[in-house]
């Protein structure tokens, strides 16, 4: 199994609290993702990495900024939480950035009331 | 646009019956690569299968097969005899770039 964590594994936050979620990798990845998943959404990408220090947008970054300062971490932060974020966040590491598959971490499930 | 349609929302079959989860695609790109990935009930998501379009081979891996028509768009995945252990929320993505697009998925039960 890809070395893959997060933290924390399950969280109940209130509205307007700002939230970070961490994502550990010992696979020494080029490639990090966020997502989050939803019923009838499927996954979708929330930001995602291609190096230390270098991130982009996904089709849902709208209220997310992340962070990556060392090759094995990478954060998400919601600044001012909303219920619509309520979701089970996904990260996931790969080698490249195309034609490749990812490895994902266990989830972590968030509630913001 | 890049999309995944996976029209099936639940499917539910009773033990050893074959069943076969859709997957239709969109995209403009000339080289992209689709996936499989399988998220059982304990919630990790699980790599199936990989493929880019410029192989059209038909797979098979053991009970599972997938077909891949550029034709019709269709990357459709196969179970064979299924068991009870194949329950799980099935997805198919598309990978054109740096990004993969996921389908809204397809949950299987099969009832003993």
């Amino acid at each position: 199994d890809a070395g893959i964590t997060q933290s924390p594994r399950h969280k109940v936050t209130e509205t307007g609290t700002p939230v970070t979620l961490r994502c550990h990798q010992t696979e020494n990845h080029r490639y990090m993702y966020w997502y989050r998943q939803d019923p009838g959404h499927g996954l979708r990408l929330i930001h995602y990495s291609y190096g230390v220090k270098d991130t982009d947008k996904g089709e849902v970054s709208d209220g997310y900024s992340v962070s990556r300062s060392k090759t094995e971490d990478f954060l998400l932060t919601l600044e001012s939480a909303t219920s619509s974020q309520t979701s089970v966040y996904f990260c996931a590491i790969s080698e490249q950035g195309v034609g490749i598959e990812q490895f994902f971490g266990p989830g972590t499930r968030l509630t913001v009331l | 646009a890049q999309k995944v349609t996976q029209a099936q929302t639940e499917i539910s079959v009773v033990e050893k019956e074959d069943v076969t989860l859709d997957c239709v695609y969109e995209t403009r790109d000339t080289t992209y690569y689709l996936f499989w990935y399988k998220q059982p009930p304990s919630g990790e998501l699980v790599f199936l299968i990989r493929r880019n379009s410029f192989d059209e081979q038909n797979e098979i891996s053991g009970r599972y097969s997938w077909n891949f028509q550029k034709s019709t768009s269709s990357f459709n995945f196969t179970i064979t005899a299924s068991q009870v252990v194949d329950s799980a929320v099935y997805f198919c993505a598309l990978s054109p770039r740096f990004k993969t697009i996921f389908g809204a998925g397809t949950r299987l039960f099969v009832k003993a």
